[in-house]
């Protein structure tokens, strides 16, 4: 079973300020996704990232994949209050991989204090 | 277009009984994901049905099942439930086979299980 450790769990923080969250595993991914989960709805995808090494950009968030395809990160510019939610990264491993396919991390739930 | 839509939205249940939960995807969608949300143990990928085969499953004992019908429209059913099966059950429905790895899948709001 691949396991994808998300960190931190937990992040309060004031408006204006950068964060990163943190997804680890020691399996290789063939891709990773991010997403965001608001209370009372489903999570909604921000990106996919498949190249390891790629950066891609989504306004104020910057997503990374690491080269060997084991981890990612999600970086946030000058937070702001609508940026709070549950930040879920899930990677899914390659195709001849037994069992589950699909590995969410834990989530972050971010709050930005206005 | 319309979203991807659950029903029931909620549910009560006791230990013992099974409960069905329907999911109608996105119009043209043709692969549909189911996912067990608690708090403990976070988001768990149960299984993937894509033109009315389970391509692939989660690590989830065989009290979870599901099918997907011929308009994609799917089912997942929970029998002899246990209290450990409260929780929100997420479907989500992508055009094609979403573990290729290229596809977007869109979630629904969920069902909200309570087991007494």
């Amino acid at each position: 079973t691949q396991l994808l450790e998300q960190s931190p769990q937990f992040l309060s923080i004031q408006e204006g300020e950068n964060l990163t969250v943190y997804c680890n595993s020691s399996s290789v991914f063939s891709s990773l996704q991010w997403y965001r989960q608001e209370p009372g709805e489903g999570p909604v995808l921000l990106v996919t990232v498949v190249t390891g090494g790629e950066v891609k950009k989504l306004k104020r968030l910057t997503f990374q994949f690491g080269d060997a395809r084991k981890d990612s990160s999600l970086h946030i510019t000058a937070a702001q209050p609508g940026d709070t939610g549950l930040y879920l990264c899930a990677g899914v491993s390659p195709e001849e991989t037994s069992g589950s396919r699909l590995t969410f991390g834990e989530g972050t739930q971010l709050t930005v204090n206005p | 277009k319309a979203g991807v839509t659950q029903t029931p939205r909620y549910l009560i249940k006791t230990r013992g009984q099974q409960v069905t939960l329907s999911c109608s995807p996105i119009s043209g969608h043709r692969s549909v994901s189911w996912y067990q949300q608690t708090p403990g143990q976070g988001l768990q990928f149960l299984f993937e049905y894509f033109s009315e085969t389970q391509r692939n499953k989660g690590n989830f004992p065989g009290r979870f099942s599901g099918r997907q019908f011929s308009n994609s429209r799917s089912e997942m059913n929970v029998s002899t439930l246990e209290l450990g099966d409260s929780a929100l059950y997420l479907c989500a429905s992508s055009l094609a086979y979403f573990l290729l790895g290229e596809e977007t899948q869109y979630f629904g709001p969920g069902t909200r299980l309570l087991v007494l």
